[in-house]
């Protein structure tokens, strides 16, 4: 049974970069059919898409926030990585990382998600 | 972008009650459908994907149904596990894939 685990280093600073990273076990992250995708939610808001990575580099985001967000993968560790700049208070949420069955598509597993709070 | 709007905001159950939740789509997303479940401090899970299809290990009594712009989750028979908020998604037109805004199923 495939098992996501998100970790990071906890609060952020407006305007800094928020990182966080989802520890992949129980399957291999080089699987070619699987994408692996962060999505957030901030408090008593939608579920968010942030974007996917395949275990080949391959990437794509969600427009609202291509410009600030890197996402790729570190197949040797079997993790994969998110990387958000400039981050305001509307960046506060908890964060998912998830299993996605092929790009564009849905997420048959997620990780339990880690709150980020951006505040001074 | 598509947007999936879900109702109602709570349905109110009893145990042994059939509930329906419902989830539009802004304009036709065919079947690219998935329906999930949340519960405070889990990982969300994967109930329905295809609007209909059944995901591993889902009981029996979930169900999905509905094309192009409605569907339909019924869960048959709610059991105590059941009560938590229930999340639609489409898979459609991308990017971005997009969220429901979700329904809480709560204890009548």
């Amino acid at each position: 049974q495939v098992q996501l685990q998100e970790s990071g280093p906890g609060p952020v600073r407006p305007s800094e970069t928020l990182s966080l990273t989802c520890t992949v076990s129980g399957d291999s992250i080089s699987t070619s059919r699987y994408y692996w995708g962060w999505i957030r939610q901030p408090p008593g808001k939608d579920f968010e898409w942030i974007g996917s990575v395949h275990y080949s580099g391959t990437t794509y985001y969600n427009p609202s926030l291509r410009s600030r967000v890197n996402i790729f993968v570190e197949t040797s560790r079997s993790q994969f990585s998110l990387k958000l700049r400039s981050v305001t208070a509307a960046d506060t949420a908890v964060y998912y990382c998830a299993r996605e069955v092929g790009s564009g598509s849905y997420f048959n597993h997620w990780g339990q998600g880690t709150l980020v709070i951006v505040s001074a | 972008d598509i947007v999936m709007t879900q109702s109602p905001g709570t349905l109110s159950v009893s145990p042994g009650d059939r509930a329906t939740l419902s989830c539009r789509a802004s304009q036709s997303i065919l079947n690219n459908l998935a329906w999930y479940q949340q519960k405070p401090g889990q990982a969300p899970r994967l109930l329905i994907y295809g609007a209909s299809s059944r995901a591993t290990g889902i009981p029996a009594r979930f169900s999905g149904s509905g094309s192009g712009t409605e569907f339909t989750l019924t869960i048959s028979s709610v059991q105590s596990e059941d009560f938590a908020v229930y999340h639609c998604q489409q898979y459609n037109r991308w990017p971005p894939l997009t969220f429901g805004g979700g329904t809480r199923v709560e204890i009548k």
